[in-house]
C-alpha cells in the first residue's frame, strides 16, 4: 500500500488560511470516509485533529477542518497562529484492515 | 486523563528480538482496540498493527507481518509488541495508541510519548 501524498511544506501569515492536501487513490481516501488528519510538534506525540473527514475531537479548536472530494482530502486552518506550526500527517482507512499515512506536511507560520 | 506509558525500547543487532510494553491507565482498557503506529528517524508516521478490545482480531502492516506480534493482558491494562527478526528499517520511534471510536481505521487519540527502537550492530 503506497503513502498518501502530502506536499512537504506550506506556510502562512498569522491570521490567514492554509490548506493542506492529502491526495489517495480510490482504494482508501476516495472509497472510504475514514480520513484522519495528525498534528505533531517537534519531539512530541502526535494529536488528533480531524477523524471521519471532517470531525474534530473535544477540544480542537474550530480553526481546524477537514473536507473531501473525490480521492484527494483536505485540511483547513484558518485564523493561523504562532502554535499551529508543526507537522501534520493525513492518514485513511485503506481497505483490507490496512491503515495508511501521508509523508507530513511541514507548516511554517510567517 | 488517559495515559499510555511505552517500555522496552533500546538497541538490539539485527536479526535480533525485542517486546516493548505500553502501560495504559485513566480508561477502561478492555473496552478499546489499541494500536503500534512507528516513525524512523526524521520521517513520517507508519501504521504497525492494531488488536481488537478482547485481543481477538489482530491486523498488521505488510512491513511487519509475519515478524511483530502485538497481545494485551486485559487484567495488567497493558499492550505488548512482540518484534522478532528485527532490521535496521525497523528502527523507530515506537508509539502505543488508543482507537479513537469504534471502528479502528477511524483514528487514534491518545498517543504515549514513545520508545526508541534501535536496530544495528
Amino acid at each position: 500500500q503506497s503513502a498518501l501524498t502530502q506536499p512537504p511544506s506550506a506556510s502562512g501569515s498569522p491570521g490567514q488560511s492554509v490548506t493542506i492536501s492529502c491526495t489517495g487513490t480510490s482504494s482508501d481516501v476516495g472509497g472510504y470516509k475514514y480520513v484522519s488528519w495528525y498534528q505533531q510538534h517537534p519531539g512530541k506525540a502526535p494529536q488528533l485533529m480531524i477523524y471521519e473527514v471532517s470531525k474534530r475531537p473535544s477540544g480542537v479548536p474550530d480553526r481546524f477542518s477537514g473536507s473531501k472530494s473525490g480521492n484527494t482530502a483536505s485540511l483547513t486552518v484558518s485564523g493561523l497562529q504562532a502554535e499551529d506550526e508543526a507537522d501534520y500527517y493525513c492518514s485513511s482507512y485503506g481497505g483490507s484492515n490496512n491503515v495508511v499515512f501521508g509523508g507530513g506536511t511541514k507548516l511554517t507560520v510567517l | 486523563e488517559v495515559q499510555l506509558l511505552e517500555s522496552g525500547g533500546g538497541l538490539v543487532q539485527p536479526g535480533g528480538s525485542l517486546r516493548l510494553s505500553c502501560a495504559a491507565s485513566g480508561f477502561t482498557f478492555s473496552s478499546y482496540a489499541m494500536s503500534w503506529v512507528r516513525q524512523a528517524p526524521g520521517k513520517g508516521l507508519e501504521w504497525v498493527s492494531v488488536i481488537g478490545d478482547s485481543g481477538g482480531n489482530t491486523y498488521y502492516g505488510d512491513s511487519v507481518k509475519g515478524r511483530f506480534t502485538i497481545s494485551r493482558d486485559n487484567s495488567k491494562n497493558t499492550l505488548y509488541l512482540q518484534m522478532n527478526s528485527l532490521r535496521a528499517e525497523d528502527t523507530a520511534v515506537y508509539y502505543c495508541t488508543k482507537v479513537f471510536v469504534f471502528l479502528w481505521f477511524g483514528g487514534f487519540d491518545p498517543w504515549g510519548r514513545g520508545a526508541l527502537v534501535t536496530v544495528s550492530s
